[in-house]
């Protein structure tokens, strides 16, 4: 079945770098827009970044804007995300979905399919 | 990019309908027919309900229905159900950031 998952996560020192993988399955990464979320503890929602359907543009909240980069490696069909200069305002779930409904800049800012989550801890 | 308003908490009796409302502005949620809301519950990944203002994805019951006026847009929940008792959030396209999340709504059931 259609479905996301994500590791990677754990504990790291601030400065630190990590990189997140979401290892999708049941469809194929480059046809879909994806998206990195992030939920820090007990607070809401924070879009953190997407990648086009065709991985040509991608696009960062300005929280990370210069210190993470999102990829895609369409032989594994996984989904990155390479988190350098971690602070402890990181410290959250991090989450990869995938985009459903029109494009927008080769994008669907919508996410019907949710990975489990995986935990950054910046301490 | 500032987050969108929801209300921080809404309650309604089984049966009863909700509403949840969600304001940005015009360079997002008044200017683009890209609304979204999610629903969590606790410990678990958020779940789509309504995308593109009103559109609701397979498997969604019809209870749930979006709606947009201006700079705001709106969730309404019909006949609630115990299990509809989650978190939920609104997200807008929003330009040059692309997306922004609301900060969230607790929605009780009675």
């Amino acid at each position: 079945q259609v479905q996301l998952v994500e590791s990677g996560g754990g504990v790291v020192q601030p400065g630190r770098s990590l990189r997140l993988s979401c290892a999708a399955s049941g469809f194929t990464l480059s046809g879909f827009g994806m998206h990195w979320v992030r939920q820090a503890p007990d607070k809401g929602l924070e879009w953190v970044a997407s990648i086009s359907y065709d991985g040509s543009n991608k696009y960062y909240a300005d929280s990370v804007k210069g210190r993470f980069t999102i990829s895609g490696d369409n032989s594994k069909n996984t989904l990155y995300l390479q988190l350098d200069g971690l602070s402890a305002e990181d410290t959250a779930i991090y989450y990869c979905a995938r985009g459903v409904g029109t494009l927008v800049r080769g994008v669907s800012v919508s996410s019907d399919v949710w990975g489990q989550g995986t935990t950054v801890t910046v301490s | 990019q500032s987050a969108l308003t929801q209300p921080p908490s809404e309650s309604g009796a089984p049966g009863q309908s909700v509403t949840i409302s969600c304001t940005g502005t015009s360079s997002d949620v008044g200017g683009y027919n890209y609304v979204s809301w999610y629903q969590q519950h606790p410990g678990k990944a958020p779940k789509l309900m309504i995308y593109e203002v009103t559109k609701r994805p397979s498997g969604v019951p019809d209870r749930f229905s979006g709606s947009k006026s201006g700079n705001t847009a709106s969730l309404t929940v019909s006949g609630l159900q115990a299990e509809d008792e989650a978190d939920y959030y609104c997200s807008s396209y929003a330009g040059a950031q692309l997306t922004v999340f609301g900060g969230g709504t607790k929605l009780t059931v009675l």
